[in-house]
């Protein structure tokens, strides 16, 4: 079964540094990914999906990521954080035809003034 | 346009009581899930159905039962609440084009407190 795995809960980081968010799946023939944010007492907002094409995949609030189908990995990219980045990071994934999601366990990002 | 709405948004039960929570979405997809969140664990998949009237087990399915009578409404029960089941519950719902998935959209979440 497919597996998704974010090996850090917390990443505290200063206001405009650069951070990365690892995200690492088990092995498929064929994937899709996905990265969400949830602020707190809030719902899960879509940050960006790689699907197909361009391995490199710009999301909203400035968050990139790269698609490593050797290293199998998905890790999300800020060049600059801000005070309001401040919010728990999930990565997910899915397999082709099982029409369902599988989430890790989140990144808790804390920006710090 | 309301995407997913569940309700309620809050609630607390006795041990033992049931309950159901409702998911309902405006965007025609056909499929539509429910994950429960808990601190260190993630989102994990309770039940999930790939179109009206289907329903499948998900990762942690034991202590719930689903229905999807029609195809905009995804019911979770509770038959005989627990405090394991104390959690944050979200619906979700998403459409596909052919094995590509799209619009993966979840409801603002129900807390759901059992004492």
């Amino acid at each position: 079964a497919q597996s998704v795995t974010q090996l850090d809960s917390q990443v505290p980081v200063f206001e405009e540094a650069p951070v990365e968010l690892r995200c690492n799946y088990s092995s498929s023939v064929s994937v899709y990914l996905f990265w969400y944010v949830q602020y707190p007492n809030q719902g899960l907002q879509l940050l960006l999906k790689y699907l197909s094409g361009s391995t490199l995949v710009k999301g909203i609030n400035g968050f990139e990521a790269e698609f490593n189908k050797s290293q199998t990995s998905f890790h999300l990219r800020k060049p600059s954080v801000h005070i309001s980045d401040t919010a728990e990071y999930f990565c997910a994934v899915s397999d082709s035809g099982t029409y369902k999601y599988i989430f890790g366990t989140g990144t808790r990002l804390k920006v710090l003034a | 346009n309301a995407g997913v709405t569940q309700t309620p948004k809050f609630r607390v039960l006795k041990t033992g009581q049931s309950m159901t929570l409702l998911c309902a979405q405006d965007m025609n997809h056909e499929y539509m899930y429910w994950y429960r969140q808990d601190p260190g664990m993630g989102l994990r998949l309770i039940h999930y159905s790939v179109g009206e009237g289907t329903t499948a087990k998900g990762e942690v399915p034991d202590g719930y039962n689903v229905s999807r009578l029609k195809k905009q409404n995804f019911l979770l029960g509770l038959e005989s609440a627990a405090p394991s089941q104390t959690s944050v519950y979200f619906c979700a719902s998403s459409y596909y084009k052919g094995p590509q998935p799209y619009g993966y959209t979840f409801g603002s979440g129900t807390r759901l407190t059992v004492v």
